[in-house]
């Protein structure tokens, strides 16, 4: 069965980096984009990142331009977020997606935790 | 990045009918070439996100289909028909937006079975 499951949470300071990544199994990873979605806590959903299935064009909420860089492996079925000038507001459960296409999400992973604090 | 509208809550009583709204624009749910699709997500306390609508209409396999969506001109709805109390959820809905080029989502809307 599909799976996605993300690593590389925890607590930074800020203005610090973290990368953020997330190892798939399931589907033929190399056929399908991938997205990151984060959730403030008590908040709701917030698209942050999209990358096409060839990794040639990336995707950014205005949030994040700038700041954060997705990029994907797919000889080892994995997609990664590397975050910069981390702020407080970047405090999320982020989650690695797969792209069903025309912007929908058809699997979610479980989410790690960044905590910007310092 | 601004948001889909959808209501903060609703509420019904167990096996009542309700339906959820979702209120975009013409470069995200009334994309005028239809190039862009609403999609609706549960989310259970605790959980990460599931799939209950696609393509507007569509149920991914395993999905009752108490559970329906509709879209007209800029907006769309979810049903959900015979609602029982494993229904109690937040309900986003999602497109993408041809102008900011990217996925956006409804505020989330929190479903209360009385």
């Amino acid at each position: 069965q599909v799976q996605l499951v993300e690593s590389g949470g925890g607590v930074v300071q800020p203005g610090r980096s973290l990368r953020l990544s997330c190892e798939v199994s399931g589907f033929n990873f190399r056929d399908y984009g991938m997205h990151w979605v984060r959730q403030a806590p008590g908040k709701g959903l917030e698209w942050v990142a999209l990358i096409t299935y060839d990794g040639g064009k990336e995707f950014y909420a205005d949030s994040v331009k700038g700041r954060f860089i997705i990029s994907r492996d797919n000889s080892r079925n994995t997609v990664s977020l590397q975050m910069s000038g981390l702020r407080a507001e970047d405090t999320a459960v982020y989650y690695c997606a797969k792209d069903l296409a025309a912007g929908g999400i058809d699997y979610w992973g479980l989410g790690t935790l960044v905590t910007v604090s310092s | 990045q601004s948001a889909l509208t959808q209501p903060p809550s609703v509420s019904a009583a167990a096996g009542q009918k309700v339906t959820i709204s979702c209120s975009g624009s013409s470069s995200n749910i009334g994309d005028h070439y239809g190039n862009t699709y609403v999609c609706w997500y549960q989310q259970l306390p605790g959980a990460a996100p599931k799939l209950l609508i696609y393509g507007n209409d569509k149920r991914p396999s395993g999905i009752p289909d108490r559970f329906s969506g509709s879209k007209s001109g800029t907006s769309a709805t979810l049903g959900v028909t015979g609602v029982q109390t494993g229904d109690e959820a937040y309900y986003y809905c999602g497109a993408w937006d041809t102008s900011l080029n990217g996925v956006i989502f409804g505020g989330g809307t929190k479903l209360t079975v009385l």
